[in-house]
């Protein structure tokens, strides 16, 4: 399985403008996780979906972010209107029920720098 | 509120010597708590977790401890390699699949 793929790696943009970020889960997953990456704040968890229905947004910042699950296999986080404060590592996370609970895999992270 | 927290921000051990990196939680109705790995620009990695009935859990080279009477937990690496430099992080269950993550702590390993 190729893992967790997370688009795109880097992106550099000017405040004002939209993100989008994009997850593919591993196959089969059932759960998927935004988390946020930051040194002054450390992992914070944004949402996270179950069978690809939102099921805790309580981590959202604020309004300006917005997460999507159309389906099983994708999944988006989008920023609009982008501001510096939200510079960070954006990571997409998913695990299985029945697998061991705390195990989840992780993608290799989006890292947004606002302008 | 409710928060994991680790003692030490960053941690320097001589290669082959053991690894100790502490963390202490506030929620003592925790019942799951998860150690993982980030190594530079990648994603965090599952190393061992541990149920909130056991006190002691080992896998290959790394040991957790539980003590929920202080409400701390510890990982030990054995033999501490080059590839074990990273950021570790303990992660506390809150909810069915909902994981809350301390701060991190950075190891290095001096040749």
């Amino acid at each position: 399985d190729a893992g967790v793929i997370q688009s795109p790696r880097h992106e550099v943009t000017e405040m004002g403008q939209e993100v989008t970020l994009r997850c593919k889960p591993i196959s089969g997953h059932d759960y998927l996780f935004w988390y946020r990456q930051t040194m002054m704040r450390g992992l914070e968890l944004l949402i996270y979906f179950n069978n690809n229905v939102p099921i805790d947004d309580s981590g959202m910042p604020e309004d300006r972010f917005s997460a999507k699950m159309p389906n099983a296999s994708f999944s988006t986080l989008k920023i609009q209107p982008s501001e510096p404060r939200d510079s960070a590592v954006y990571f997409c996370a998913t695990s299985s029920t029945g697998v061991r609970t705390g195990e989840l895999f992780f993608g290799e992270g989006s890292r947004l720098t606002v302008l | 509120g409710e928060s994991v927290g680790l003692h030490l921000p960053t941690l320097s051990v001589q290669e082959g010597d053991n690894s100790i990196i502490n963390c202490a939680y506030s929620n003592s109705a925790s019942d799951y708590f998860i150690w993982y790995k980030q190594e530079s620009g990648k994603g965090p990695q599952f190393i061992i977790d541990i149920r909130s009935n056991m006190d002691k859990r080992q896998g290959q080279r790394v040991t957790v401890l539980l003590n929920k009477t202080v409400k701390h937990l510890s990982l030990q690496i054995a033999a501490t390699q080059p590839g074990d430099s990273a950021v570790y992080f303990c992660a506390e269950r809150q909810g069915a699949q909902k994981l809350v993550f301390g701060q991190g702590t950075r190891l290095t390993i001096n040749p």
